[in-house]
């Protein structure tokens, strides 16, 4: 079955450090990726996606991912972080075709030092 | 604005009970999907719509009914059927592309006391 992965289950990072949080898909023709982020309580945020073309994306909140095929992975960073970036992140794939539905990750869950 | 809303935020529940979350959405999508969460486990889908008038099962439907009368709204009915109903309860829409982008709700925590 297709799956996603996301290998850190928590991290802690210091504010201003540099972050990055893995994710690796399992293999599929045309895979459709995202990041979103929750914080406790709350809905999922989109943080940026990816379809095709340019295999560095950018999104909201000064976050990027780099996919990368080979290695089927779609992992998620930040150069500085702060301490409202504290909240859980799902990575997310569909695979091409309008009925394809959404698999997600289990998630990280990021807590920020000051 | 347009969003999606759900009500209410909290829900108890005594066993044994249905009841039923609403979700409703203000962004013109066709698309309308519910999520179950629990701690460590990621999202989990329990029933999406792609258009008013139908759904399908998603990955873990077993206790759970939906109904889709109106494209804005996608209420999600938990039974007694459903063994372990305490959780999170998410609700999404999307257009039917191929590139469409799930956008979710605020969430709905439902306990079963």
């Amino acid at each position: 079955a297709q799956s996603v992965t996301q290998p850190d289950i928590h991290i802690t990072v210091s504010e201003g450090a540099s972050l990055e949080l893995r994710c690796n898909y399992s293999y599929g023709a045309t895979p459709y990726l995202f990041w979103y982020v929750q914080s406790p309580g709350q809905g999922l945020q989109l943080l940026l996606k990816y379809f095709s073309g340019d295999t560095l994306v950018q999104g909201i909140k000064g976050f990027e991912a780099e996919f990368k095929r080979s290695q089927s992975s779609f992992n998620l960073r930040k150069p500085s972080v702060h301490w409202s970036d504290a909240a859980e992140y799902f990575c997310a794939v569909k695979y091409g075709g309008s009925q394809g539905n959404l698999i997600f990750g289990k998630g990280t869950k990021l807590s920020v030092k000051p | 604005d347009g969003g999606i809303t759900q009500s209410p935020k909290y829900l108890f529940r005594k066993e044994g009970q249905n009841v039923t979350l609403s979700c409703e959405q203000n962004l013109n999508h066709d698309a309308m999907y519910w999520y179950r969460q629990d701690p460590g486990q990621g999202l989990r889908l329990i029933y999406y719509s792609q258009i008013v008038n139908d759904f399908q099962k998603g990955d873990i439907a077993e206790g759970y009914s939906v109904s889709r009368e109106k494209k804005e709204s996608f209420p999600l009915t938990v039974t007694s059927a459903q063994k372990n109903p305490t959780a999170f309860y998410l609700c999404a829409s999307s257009n039917r592309g191929r590139t469409d982008t799930q956008y979710f709700g605020p969430g709905t925590r439902l306990t079963v006391l």
